[in-house]
């Protein structure tokens, strides 16, 4: 089936500095990549949609100028937190469909602001 | 627009017993539905789905839905708990016309198997 991977997979960052997440489609083109945010014990919440050659789409209350999408590629998003702060610690996964219906997930990266 | 909710944050089942995890859907067109799995500190494993075809969804790991329209409801159940069921399980309900390809999830229920 269709993989997406994310990476990294875990890392650590100082307050104050940015920090980039790739998320690949391996065995897909995939115009359209969401991402989530997840807090600890809850549930998924959409950050935004990574729109291939055009500008992400943001979900109410998501900082654009703190969340960075860029989707290059048919293949490629990332999502870079800018000015990490502690409160940006969390759980961010990204997804993409391939066809209309399903979504496959990545890993997930556990960011922790230090 | 779409919504589910998760009857019961956690649930304790013993080892071959049944599962059974409640979802119930909002929508204003006919939805899309699906199941995840996520164990700790990874992605979301897609468990099943519905798409508007058969209304008993069977899935991975023994699991199986059944989408019932008059109760907005989609029950995900398995006959048998394996220890290795024991993780968190999210419903999901896909958007539609300009949403399409977003999922609107469930808080999650949170699943543990006693020997």
């Amino acid at each position: 089936g269709a993989v997406v991977s994310q990476h990294p997979s875990r890392v650590i960052c100082k307050s104050g500095t940015s920090v980039k997440i790739e998320c690949r489609s391996l065995d897909f083109q995939a115009t359209t990549m969401f991402w989530y945010r997840q807090f600890p014990k809850q549930s998924l919440m959409l950050m935004a949609t990574s729109n291939e050659g055009s500008k992400a789409t943001y979900e109410q209350g998501v900082e654009k100028d703190k969340f960075l999408i860029n989707h290059a590629s048919l293949t490629l998003s990332t999502l870079t937190v800018t000015s990490a702060h502690p409160e940006d610690s969390s759980f961010y996964i990204c997804s993409a469909g391939q066809g209309a219906v399903l979504a496959f997930f990545g890993q997930g990266t556990r960011l922790t602001v230090v | 627009a779409q919504s589910v909710t998760q009857l019961g944050s956690h649930v304790s089942v013993s080892e071959g017993a049944l599962v059974l995890l409640r979802c119930n859907y909002s929508s204003s067109v006919p939805p899309y539905l699906f199941w995840y799995v996520q164990y700790p500190n990874q992605g979301l494993q897609l468990l099943l789905k519905y798409t508007s075809a058969a209304t008993l969804v069977k899935g991975i790991n023994g699991f199986e839905a059944e989408f019932k329209k008059s109760e907005t409801s989609f029950h995900l159940t398995k006959p048998s708990a394996h220890m290795s069921d024991a993780a968190e399980y999210f419903c999901a309900v896909s958007g539609s016309g300009d949403s399409w390809g977003k999922l609107q999830f469930g808080a999650g229920t949170q699943v543990v198997v006693t020997p």
